[in-house]
C-alpha cells in the first residue's frame, strides 16, 4: 500500500498556540494536498502544493514540501477551537492518473 | 444547496442485504470516487470513474460494485453486505486539471 502515514496521531494544544502535522510518503508524486474533517463529516480541501514547490500559504495556513524525504508539514498559526478537526494528507502519485492516497490522519484538539 | 450529496446518511442492514448508496453532484464534474473510512486507517478508494463510460478499481473493490448512471450520479452497491463492510462512505468529485476533490457528507453504514 502506498498508503502515506502522518503524525502525531492526536495533538491537544491550546488557542493562540501553533498546530505542527507531518505526513510522510513513499513514492514520487505530483502534488500533496490537506484536507480537514470535522467529525464524522465530509472532508474539506484546505491546500495543495506541486512536486516543484517547496512551500506554500494560505491565510494561517503553511505547508511545506521535502520530496528528498519524501515528506510535507502543515502549519496551523494562532490556533482557534473551530480548528478543531482531524487532519489528513493526501498523495497524488505518479503514474496513477490522479487517484489520491490519503494518510492515516492527525486528530487535533484546540482548547480555550 | 450542498454540491455534492449522498442518500441515505445512516443505514443499518443485515448481513446478506443488498444496499446501494447513491451520490448525486451539481459541480458538473466528470470524475467521481468512492471511498470508504474506517477508524485509525484513513480513507480507501473503492471505485473511481473519470466519465459516464470509464469505471475502474480502486484498492478495495471486492464485495462492491459501482453504476454511473450519468455525469451527476454514482451509485455504490454491496451485493452481499458482511459485518466487515461496517464503515463511513464518502463519495467525492474533481475536474481535470484542478486536482482537489470535493467531498460528500458520508453515509454511516452499519451491517449486523
Amino acid at each position: 500500500s502506498q498508503q502515506g502515514e502522518e503524525d502525531p496521531q492526536a495533538l491537544s494544544i491550546q488557542e493562540g498556540e501553533n498546530a505542527t502535522m507531518n505526513c510522510s510518503y513513499k513514492t514520487s508524486i505530483n502534488n500533496l494536498q490537506w484536507y480537514r474533517q470535522n467529525s464524522g463529516r465530509g472532508l474539506v480541501h484546505l491546500i495543495l502544493i506541486r512536486s516543484n514547490e517547496r512551500e506554500k500559504h494560505s491565510g494561517r495556513l503553511r505547508v511545506t514540501l521535502d520530496t528528498s524525504k519524501k515528506s510535507s508539514s502543515l502549519l496551523i498559526t494562532a490556533s482557534r477551537a473551530a480548528d478543531t478537526a482531524s487532519y489528513f494528507c493526501a498523495t497524488d502519485h505518479t503514474g496513477t492518473a490522479s487517484k489520491l492516497t490519503f494518510g492515516t490522519g492527525t486528530r487535533l484538539q484546540v482548547t480555550l | 444547496d450542498a454540491d455534492v450529496t449522498q442518500t441515505p446518511r445512516n443505514r443499518i442492514t443485515k448481513t446478506g442485504k443488498r444496499i446501494m448508496l447513491e451520490c448525486s453532484q451539481t459541480k458538473g464534474h466528470d470524475r467521481m470516487y468512492w471511498y470508504r473510512q474506517d477508524p485509525g486507517l484513513g480513507l480507501r478508494l473503492i471505485y473511481y470513474s473519470f466519465d459516464v463510460k470509464d469505471i475502474n478499481k480502486g484498492e478495495i473493490s471486492d464485495g462492491y460494485s459501482v453504476s454511473r448512471q450519468a455525469q451527476a450520479k454514482f451509485s455504490l452497491s454491496l451485493e452481499s453486505a458482511i459485518p466487515n463492510q461496517t464503515a463511513l462512505y464518502f463519495c467525492a468529485t474533481s475536474e481535470p486539471g484542478l486536482d482537489e476533490q470535493y467531498f460528500g457528507p458520508g453515509t454511516r453504514l452499519t451491517v449486523t
